[in-house]
């Protein structure tokens, strides 16, 4: 396992259209993490999962996301009826559980809606 | 809510020398971690150094260091020696303690570090 993997690394979709994508985090790690960047941002959080149950929110997580990680292990972020503004990086990352654990990233999901 | 100020968008350091990365932030917690993370132009995010806001004592690994002053919440990074793989976005981030209930980093803009051959 050589670190956290987001699929696919870049996607072109149409206004309106719906997107899915992927992230497989570090084997060992129960805990999992959702984050947009937007061009000249720090990343912002989304919403946070421990094994499978999704404990924290974003406010910027609005109805048209949903996440899910349904095993405990591989996580999905939808975004259904994308908008121009949705565009961005979404990164992914993982860390084991215990109060001063490291986060680590993947390479990021660019979404570019036009 | 927590926030994070980074007030450098862009700095450049000659190769070799040393140069010193500001983060201020705010909070009205009192246990706290505080991160330092780069990302190349590649795009992964990749932790530098950290510190637990209860040690005083500065946190250093390597040619890294940071400079933490709680009372003025301040966090600055300390890049001595720097080397062209330097080059990177550099990003301060906050945390807050499990206590807290909260694994959320909160991060600040950004400063764009170059290294000048």
């Amino acid at each position: 396992d050589t670190g956290v993997s987001q699929d696919p690394r870049h996607k072109i979709t149409k206004r309106g259209q719906n997107v899915t994508f992927r992230c497989d985090p570090i084997s060992e790690h129960n805990r999992l993490y959702w984050y947009r960047q937007t061009l000249g941002q720090g990343p912002e959080f989304l919403t946070y999962f421990q094994n499978e149950a999704q404990l924290e929110k974003s406010r910027l997580l609005s109805d048209r996301f949903s996440a899910e990680r349904p095993k405990g292990s591989f996580s999905t972020l939808e975004i259904q009826r994308t908008e121009q503004g949705d565009s961005a990086m979404y990164l992914c990352a993982s860390s084991l559980k215990g109060p001063n654990t490291e986060a680590f990233f993947g390479q990021g999901t660019r979404l570019t809606v036009v | 809510a927590q926030t994070v100020t980074q007030s450098q968008p862009e700095m450049s350091v000659q190769e070799a020398e040393t140069v010193t990365l500001s983060c201020t932030y705010d909070t009205s917690e009192s246990d706290y971690y505080l991160f330092w993370y780069k990302q190349p132009p590649s795009r992964q995010m990749i932790l530098v150094i950290r510190q637990e806001a209860y040690k005083q004592q500065n946190a250093t690994e390597n040619r890294f260091s940071v400079n933490f002053q709680k009372a003025a919440k301040s966090f600055s990074l300390k890049i001595s020696d720097s080397q062209l793989g330097d080059a990177a976005m550099y990003f301060c981030a906050y945390r807050s303690t499990p206590g807290a209930g909260s694994y959320q980093l909160t991060f600040g803009k950004g400063t764009k570090l170059s290294v000048i051959p």
